[in-house]
């Protein structure tokens, strides 16, 4: 089973800027999924996109897939000062019964009022 | 939306005791938990997937004797951190799946952090 390499580690934007955010994996998946976790708490999963999918929508996120160069990123469109919090990437491998997912160091944005 | 709730969410103790960490899945049945543990720095490392009615798998490196999954309930897992030392101190997570919708997607605790003096 594999982690997914978020980048950059961190990320300082101002309200209402875009923030992205890459994923960098290493072999095929099922799917690749984002977290979000805010400071001191668990976390809490935003979107997952399924390996046959290019592009997927939630709100303000953008998600987009490129299984050719084993990548996504997320994007945050028009960001809040409460989109500060660490995101973090998940691929989840093909044939993992159990559903175990791996997660990297996460990038840490930070949305300046 | 599936609820995990942990307990306790911050417990000190002194070096040499054990603490246990609860792990329930509220609202649905979860026959596997996995428990995570966050170094600063915030990377999270995965230690073990907790198996209701049988013995937890252990990620490479973890010791079990060190760390003790029970998962004794479809709602429960335990994460016992026997005769803890201070670089035992970090935040535990446990995480579940739900398992008749099986997006795929799971579902956290709080965390728990634990120091040792």
């Amino acid at each position: 089973s594999q982690q997914g390499e978020e980048d950059p580690q961190a990320l300082s934007i101002q309200e209402g800027e875009n923030a992205t955010m890459n994923c960098s994996y290493k072999t095929s998946i099922n799917n690749l999924q984002w977290y979000r976790q805010n400071s001191g708490r668990g976390l809490v999963h935003l979107i997952l996109i399924r390996s046959n999918e290019r592009e997927k929508h939630s709100g303000r996120l953008r998600v987009t897939l490129d299984t050719s160069k084993k990548s996504s990123s997320l994007l945050i469109t028009a960001s809040r000062a409460a989109d500060t919090a660490s995101y973090f990437c998940a691929p989840a491998d093909r044939g993992s019964t159990l559903g175990r997912l791996y997660f990297g160091r996460g990038t840490q944005l930070t949305v300046w009022p | 939306g599936a609820v995990v709730s942990q307990h306790p969410s911050r417990v000190i103790c002194k070096s040499g005791t054990s603490v246990k960490i609860e792990c329930r899945s509220l609202d649905f049945q979860a026959t596997t938990m996995f428990w995570y543990r966050q170094f600063p720095k915030k990377s999270l490392m995965l230690m073990a997937t907790s198996n209701e009615g049988s013995k937890a798998t252990y990620e490479q490196g973890v010791e079990k004797d060190k760390f003790l999954i029970n998962h004794a309930s479809l709602t429960l897992s335990t994460l016992t951190v026997t005769s803890a030392h201070p670089e035992d101190s970090s935040f535990y997570i446990c995480s579940a799946r739900e398992q008749t919708v099986n997006t795929g997607e799971l579902f956290f605790g709080e965390g728990s952090r634990l120091t040792v003096l």
